[in-house]
């Protein structure tokens, strides 16, 4: 059983382009987590998702930053017009379902650096 | 004053020594998670709980709830252990998310 998947491991953008980065669950879970690194910095939550659903958006920034889980294929957090304050690595986890005692599993994360 | 607290910051240690890495935290919280993150490197979870205590191995984990208070333990050091490790929390919401919420970690150094 694959454990959670992200792609790619590491991501270098000039300033103004887009990222995308992708993110698969493991088998079996529908619940999506996306959380930020910032150098030097802990982690932090940035958004949750359910298939076809953002269900809490508190953690991403109001601009250029969006995140889908669609109905086939991978979740993606999408970031448009990158800045040099974007550089950070970005984790995903999956759970099962919603409970607080259902364990989140993390994938090996995404390093963006922008140029 | 963040809502998860870690003690210490930075803890160097030799092998063979027992280490306790502590978590504080001042939310009602449904369980907490510890995990390790080696410099560079994914995040792996080590345990989840909710109540009283795990073992998994060399490691150790407790809970107070009362306290809101939870120590991980590590058990005759070794070199791989040296790692960042980092206590999250799932807040109590009733049901609407359980984004974690974490520590700012506690990086180990063992020492040959």
């Amino acid at each position: 059983n694959a454990g959670v998947m992200q792609n790619p491991r590491h991501l270098v953008r000039r300033r103004g382009q887009e990222a995308r980065l992708r993110c698969s669950p493991m088998k079996g879970h529908s619940h999506v987590y996306w959380y930020r690194q910032l150098p030097e910095e802990g982690l932090k939550f940035m958004v949750y998702l359910q298939k076809e659903n953002i269900i809490d958006e508190s953690g991403m920034p109001k601009e250029r930053f969006s995140a889908e889980f669609p109905k086939e294929g991978p979740s993606i957090l999408r970031i448009q017009q990158v800045v040099r304050g974007d550089s950070a690595a970005y984790f995903c986890a999956s759970s099962r379902e919603l409970h607080g005692w259902q364990e989140q599993f993390f994938g090996p994360g995404t390093r963006l650096t922008v140029l | 004053k963040n809502e998860v607290e870690q003690s210490p910051q930075n803890l160097t240690a030799q092998e063979g020594e027992f280490i306790t890495i502590n978590c504080s935290y001042s939310v009602g919280i449904s369980a907490l998670h510890w995990l390790q993150q080696h410099p560079g490197g994914g995040i792996v979870s080590l345990f989840m709980l909710s109540s009283g205590k795990k073992k998994h191995g060399r490691l150790i984990a407790t809970i107070n709830i009362q306290e809101k208070h939870s120590s991980l333990h590590i058990t005759a050091s070794h070199p791989r252990d040296s790692a960042v490790y980092i206590c999250a929390v799932v807040l109590y919401y009733g049901g609407a998310t359980n984004k974690l919420i974490f520590g700012t970690g506690t990086l180990l150094a063992v020492q040959p």
